[in-house]
């Protein structure tokens, strides 16, 4: 069973849309979490960390389910420049972390 | 700041050939983590390092060496190169402080490998 489980997509959706991605994770005593961006033949770059009361960076939302041990990513008003895949991250013990193989999302004009 | 750098940025190799790819940083940022990205598959994690002279292995160790002289410099060697390793590298690094780190991890640009 792999770490970290994410629904590929692809995700299409117009500008100015609501889109979430959720993510799934395995190992209980997981201990931090993160959302990355990934543009195309790009290296991935930290969107935000996952706190366990939830948190906000403008347009991006996400949110802890430690009960169900899933992570989520709402993003609101859709601009074609969140065109990307979008990975869930887990950190377990020590610095062994997991990543999800991402969402693809496109924003379509 | 140049941020996380690696070199080369594209290689390819003959089976059993060996090599290293470089990665540097220069945010004195004490953690540094290599990845291996496949498709289909995720990034997986081969070694990291939480300061010089301390390496460990992660996800994928096998056919991978690293060393760790410097704060700044993460070589990756490859041993004996195999079809199995052509991948796209990434190396990276977070701030890790007096046992205390951020996790938040910076990406290098990323070597694409293929072994032929």
């Amino acid at each position: 069973r792999k770490e970290v489980e994410q629904d590929p997509g692809p995700f299409n959706v117009p500008e100015g849309a609501t889109v979430a991605f959720n993510c799934t994770y395995s190992n209980s005593a997981s201990q931090s979490f993160f959302w990355y961006r990934q543009d195309c033949r790009k290296e991935p770059k930290l969107l935000m960390s996952v706190y366990s009361s939830g948190n906000e960076d403008g347009r991006f939302t996400a949110q802890l389910n430690r009960a169900s041990q899933y992570i989520s990513l709402l993003i609101r008003d859709s601009k074609l420049s969140d065109s990307a895949t979008y990975l869930c991250v887990v950190r377990v013990a020590g610095n062994q972390f997991y990543f999800g193989t991402g969402t693809s999302l496109t924003v379509i004009p | 700041n140049a941020g996380v750098t690696q070199t080369p940025k594209f290689q390819v190799l003959k089976t059993g050939q060996s090599m290293t790819l470089q990665c540097a940083q220069d945010m004195n940022h004490e953690y540094m983590s290599w990845y291996r990205q496949d498709p289909g598959m995720g990034l997986r994690l081969i070694h990291y390092s939480v300061g010089a002279g301390i390496t460990d292995q992660g996800e994928v160790p096998n056919g991978y060496n690293v060393s760790r002289s410097t704060t700044e410099d993460f070589p990756l060697r490859l041993l004996s190169a195999a079809p199995s390793q052509t991948s796209v590298y990434f190396c990276a690094s977070s701030k890790y402080q007096d046992g205390i780190s951020s996790y938040e991890q910076y990406f290098g640009p990323g070597t694409r490998l293929t072994v032929t």
